[in-house]
């Protein structure tokens, strides 16, 4: 079985500042790792994955993640974040089936 | 760009009503699922579905619920008779045929809000 902890229930940052969302996970199995986004009043957008490879991976809006395996942790960063990176953020695990296991999720805000 | 809707936004219900919860996948995909987060809560697995039956489902996924394609676009989700617990937020998700099988991405509708009085 796998299970996904994220300690920090929201997170407030102001404008340009960096930022991490700290995402731990356990599993008996090797895992697919997956930060998703969502904006008020809507779904869930996948925001970058790691499947295999190397361990850092990049979104399109200047997100990155790192995967580390002896720390079983996948956080998130920005070294400097807008207003509009505004939302809740899910990290997710995916083991030997389909099922995603997420996170509960962390809130940030970006204050100008 | 294609995406997965859902209705009704929100609907609130009656202890014991009988609630149908509607989603419609990305047209050329394959797999869908449903996904609940009640409030302050983990999004949580509740089941999935494939080539029109369960492929895996949830110990949350009793008898209550049910799941149903009942034609080629729309994916339902039933409550047969709610309960107080079963507020939450409904996620439906989609994602495409393919291999690895593994690894397909989901796309997520944004959600229908339940709430049970």
């Amino acid at each position: 079985a796998q299970s996904v902890t994220q300690l920090d229930s929201q997170v407030p940052v102001f404008e340009e500042a960096p930022v991490e969302l700290r995402c731990n996970y356990s599993s008996s199995v090797s895992v697919y790792l997956f930060w998703y986004v969502q904006y008020p009043n809507q779904g869930l957008q996948l925001l970058l994955k790691y499947l295999s490879g190397s361990t850092l991976v990049e979104s399109i809006n200047g997100f990155e993640a790192e995967f580390n395996k002896s720390q079983t942790s996948f956080h998130l960063r920005k070294p400097s974040v807008h207003i509009s990176d505004t939302a809740e953020y899910f990290c997710a695990v995916k083991g030997d089936t389909d099922k995603l296991i997420f996170g509960t999720g962390t809130r940030l805000q970006v204050f100008p | 760009e294609p995406e997965v809707t859902q209705t009704p936004s929100h609907q609130v219900t009656q202890m014991g009503q009988e609630v149908i919860l509607r989603c419609v996948p990305i047209s050329n995909h394959l797999y869908f699922y449903w996904y609940r987060q009640i409030l302050g809560q983990k999004v949580e697995f509740l089941v999935s579905f494939y080539n029109n039956e369960i492929s895996e489902k949830s110990e949350i996924f009793d008898d209550q619920f049910s799941v149903e394609r009942p034609d080629g676009s729309n994916f339902t989700l039933k409550i047969r008779s709610t309960k107080l617990e079963d507020s939450a937020m409904y996620f439906c998700a989609s994602s495409p045929s393919g291999t690895p099988r593994t690894y397909n991405e989901q796309f997520f509708g944004p959600g229908t809000r339940l709430t049970v009085l």
